[in-house]
């Protein structure tokens, strides 16, 4: 089982909203990941988790608030954001950190596609 | 500054051609090459390649590594529509770095 699942799948929120992006994985990876995409673009990485840890923060605004909960859990707090944070946010996971080995490779949850008014 | 870039941008094809999309890379500490077929949302994972010269097989799809020349190919053969979507090119260092992408339309 490779997968990876994300809520919700759409979510709308005004620029004073507070909410929250879910990501879950059962595959016993310690690795988990936060990337932004927008519209034809390629994705781009916001946070690394490994092994529960913060591990990178790709200088990312603080009204993006990452957190993980527990190694099968990753959230993403959003709070005061901008309508150009409009994307879609996709999680992934992989069995360890780092690139170097197949046991490596992320898998992607189906994302959520955010909407800031 | 890392870099990895993908050639064509966009591809039309006809069902039953064969396909070849390229990706080249400049980056400091490179560990693996991977390739993402994206439809409508998630990247799936396709190949991840490490080792120069060893080509790695899924049924039509295909892929190999260069180390040397710093660049990998990915190959369709007998293309089908199912086969459109994104193909997204990928370096590991410490992280990820995706190319812009190959857009692939296959039409009947």
């Amino acid at each position: 089982d490779t997968e990876v699942t994300q809520t919700p799948k759409h979510l709308v929120m005004g620029m004073t909203n507070k909410k929250s992006l879910k990501c879950e994985q059962h595959m016993g990876h310690r690795a988990m990941y936060w990337y932004k995409q927008k519209a034809k673009k390629p994705p781009e990485l916001m946070f690394v988790y490994s092994y529960e840890k913060l591990s990178i923060n790709e200088s990312v605004p603080s009204r993006f608030s990452p957190e993980c909960p527990n190694s099968s859990l990753l959230n993403l707090h959003l709070h005061a954001l901008q309508p150009e944070d409009s994307a879609l946010y996709l999680c992934a996971s992989s069995q360890e950190m780092g690139t170097s080995r197949p046991r490596d490779t992320q898998y992607f949850g189906p994302g959520t596609r955010l909407t800031v008014l | 500054e890392d870099k990895v870039v993908q050639s064509p941008l966009s591809l039309v094809v006809h069902e039953g051609d064969t396909v070849t999309l390229n990706c080249s890379y400049e980056v400091t500490n490179f560990r693996s090459l991977l390739w993402y077929k994206q439809e409508k949302k998630a990247p799936t994972f396709l190949f991840m390649l490490t080792s120069s010269g060893i080509e790695k097989k899924s049924g039509r799809l295909s892929s190999i590594l260069d180390k040397k020349e710093l660049s990998s190919i990915l190959n369709i053969t007998a293309t089908q529509t199912g086969d459109s979507a994104i193909y997204l090119c990928a370096v590991g260092t410490d992280k990820l770095i995706f190319g812009t992408g190959t857009r692939l339309q296959v039409f009947p």
